[in-house]
């Protein structure tokens, strides 16, 4: 199947701080992406659509200045939760639909980051 | 009510057994189907996707029940790397968007 990295696993910050996260489509090029969060034991929530070259769609209830998104090329989703507080610490996963293929209606998932606000 | 409905469980079974849950959708319009595996803080993998006629995969077999708008998942032959959250995952009807489950969680003991 299709890869997706995501950097970095894992960010311990102080309150206030901002943080990027990177999501990359190794192997295929990706019109969309999407950012979910997952709180403990409970199911994703997708919070934004990524689409390259334009604005992200985002979901209700998801302050789009708080949570940055740039899909600068077709590789590439960034998202950055600026001034981040503790009610921020979450597990955030991207995912990307392969542009063309069998598979391009499969969602491929990155690795995850694990954020925790201090 | 929630788009994607799934019991938490857990399923604990004996290395061998086979195991069956199920997922309900509230949309009927939904057209596509998967199960997704998802690991202990790692991120969802895809299992397989669900069809129509239902299908099977090595000792994973979907099925898809439109009338009563639910899937379902079972294993035969339970292995201990079997483990897992099982995620139910709906499309959005005219939409890329995906609606997951909170997962079925299945542990599998020696």
């Amino acid at each position: 199947g299709a890869v997706v990295s995501q950097h970095p696993s894992r960010v311990i910050c102080k309150s206030g701080t901002s943080v990027k996260i990177e999501c990359r489509s190794l192997d295929f090029q990706a019109t969309t992406m999407f950012w979910y969060r997952q709180f403990p034991k409970q199911s994703l929530m997708l919070m934004a659509t990524s689409n390259e070259g334009s604005k992200a769609t985002y979901e209700q209830g998801v302050e789009k200045d708080k949570f940055l998104i740039n899909h600068a090329s077709l590789t590439l989703s960034t998202l950055t939760v600026t001034s981040a507080h503790p009610e921020d610490s979450s597990f955030y996963i991207c995912s990307a639909e392969p542009r063309t293929g069998l598979d391009r209606n499969i969602q491929y998932f990155g690795a995850g980051t694990r954020l925790s606000v201090l | 009510r929630k788009e994607v409905e799934q019991d938490p469980g857990p399923f604990n079974v004996p290395e061998g057994a086979t195991v069956a849950f199920n997922c309900t959708y509230s949309n009927s319009a939904s057209q596509s189907f998967f199960w997704y595996r998802q690991d202990c803080r790692k991120e969802p993998k895809l299992l397989m996707s669900v069809y129509s006629s239902g299908n099977e995969d090595g000792r994973f077999t979907a099925q898809l029940n439109r009338a009563s708008q639910y899937i379902s998942l079972l294993i035969r032959d339970s292995k201990l790397s079997d483990s897992a959250t099982y995620l139910c995952v709906v499309n959005k009807p005219n939409d890329y968007k995906l609606s997951f489950g909170a997962g079925t969680t299945v542990t599998v003991r020696a």
